[in-house]
């Protein structure tokens, strides 16, 4: 059992330049989000999933879209970096009940020069 | 929306001594309150939570406190150890809404 996994680890971007951000989960939750970590601001949520299918906008989603074709994927696309979108992204995912809590993965260190 | 405020967004204390975490929610409909550690380069993981319908919980040296009047929250930390420093996350998650919203951050530092 993995958990959660994000792929890549690390990455650098120029400005303008495009990537996606994978989370994979082998749990078989139902709910998956995406949050960015920047120093003093802790935790905000850019998009999130309730199921395969779906997708919401969360706290701060411009610049960024989300697909979840298959209920354990949740991409996180940036279409044209820029050097706000510096960040550490976090992907989490729970099953259905609020207090079942989240599984977070590692992270991704994405840097836009 | 639900906002989540939290302090100090620093904290050093001597080991042994207590540490206490305060944390204000904005929605008086939130019900459920989290609360996430996070060491250095590691993920958030979940260390206690607590339900509206609850007024303190205890797990060890851990202990969470709501006031649901006042719409604040508070981890509690005792006999701190030197790996209890990390940052530390408190977050509200409203019926319905399926997310939590995350505090500031409090960066624990416990001095041997």
């Amino acid at each position: 059992n993995a958990g959660v996994t994000q792929t890549p680890k690390f990455r650098v971007l120029k400005t303008g330049q495009s990537m996606t951000l994978l989370c994979a989960q082998d749990m078989n939750h139902e709910y998956m989000y995406w949050y960015r970590q920047d120093p003093g601001m802790g935790l905000r949520l850019i998009h999130y999933s309730v199921g395969e299918g779906t997708t919401a906008k969360g706290e701060v989603p411009d610049g960024y879209n989300v697909s979840r074709l298959k209920k354990q994927n949740f991409l996180l696309g940036l279409e044209s970096a820029a050097p706000s979108q510096t960040s550490v992204y976090f992907c989490a995912s729970r099953r259905g009940q609020v207090e079942d809590g989240y599984t977070f993965g590692s992270g991704t260190r994405l840097t836009v020069v | 929306g639900e906002n989540v405020e939290q302090h100090p967004s620093t904290l050093s204390v001597q080991e042994g001594d207590s540490a206490v975490i305060k944390c204000t929610y904005s929605d008086s409909a939130s019900n459920y309150f989290p609360w996430y550690k996070q060491e250095l380069g590691k993920r958030p993981q979940l260390i206690i939570d607590i339900r509206s319908n609850v007024g303190e919980k205890k797990d060890q040296r851990i202990a969470v406190t709501l006031n649901k009047t006042a719409k604040h929250f508070s981890l509690h930390i005792t006999e701190t150890q030197p790996e209890d420093s990390a940052v530390y996350f408190c977050a509200a998650s409203q019926p319905g809404t399926y997310k939590y919203i995350f505090g500031t951050g409090t960066r624990l530092k416990v001095l041997a």
